[in-house]
């Protein structure tokens, strides 16, 4: 099946920025879509891109896409103690399956 | 982007038991899904809910254990059957939208068996 890999555990300081990788292996993905979830709660939808797009940004959220090496980033910019949650990469293709990376979770230290 | 309401957001059930969980979303969507997240795990798709028909299981998902029900367009229910310690986990309801091509989740349900 489809792999999307993601690094376990990243911790930065408040105010730092924050990058959270994700590597996956579905050539014919469409979307990639970066989720966060705080504890106790759902899945909140923070941002996607679709895969003709290289860049989106949104506030203090940037998303990196490099298709060649099948590469997703998130840049949280200026990073809050608000910020600290779970955050999955997540792709989906014509079949309009997601599939989820194992999430990293983001300690923003005070 | 539409608004689920999950219920119940948590419940303590004996083995053997079983469990359905609700989702309601406030607007007619064609794809609906449940995924089940382990204990510190990412989440893993069980079915996608069909209207009108028979939902479609993952591999590892069988009818019998997660019967699913999808009456309407809004409207969507998950059984766990005959529960096990290994059902304890957090389901969640999804669904997508077609306009914006984004998924959205419900709060999820976390369940524990004992």
């Amino acid at each position: 099946g489809e792999d999307v890999e993601q690094s376990l555990f990243l911790s930065v300081r408040e105010g730092d920025s924050s990058v959270i990788n994700c590597t996956y292996t579905d050539s014919s993905s469409t979307y990639l879509y970066w989720y966060k979830q705080e504890p106790g709660a759902g899945l909140q939808l923070l941002t996607y891109i679709f895969s003709n797009m290289d860049m989106k940004q949104d506030q203090r959220l940037t998303v990196l896409l490099n298709k060649k090496d099948k590469h997703l980033s998130l840049r949280i910019a200026d990073t809050q103690t608000g910020d600290s949650a779970i955050y999955f990469c997540a792709e989906s293709n014509a079949g309009n399956m997601l599939t989820f990376g194992g999430g990293t979770r983001l300690m923003v230290k005070p | 982007s539409a608004v689920i309401s999950q219920k119940p957001s948590r419940d303590i059930c004996q083995r053997g038991t079983s469990l359905t969980i609700q989702c309601q979303v406030d607007s007619q969507v064609t794809m609906m899904f449940w995924y089940r997240q382990q204990p510190g795990q990412s989440l893993t798709l069980i079915a996608t809910a069909n209207q009108g028909s028979e939902a479609t299981y993952e591999s590892g998902f069988v009818i019998d254990k997660f019967p699913i029900s999808r009456p309407n367009l809004t409207f969507s229910t998950l059984t766990v059957s005959n529960m096990s310690p290994e059902d304890s986990s957090i389901y969640l309801c999804s669904v997508h939208h077609s306009a914006n091509y984004g998924y959205t989740f419900g709060s999820g349900t976390r369940l524990t068996v004992v």
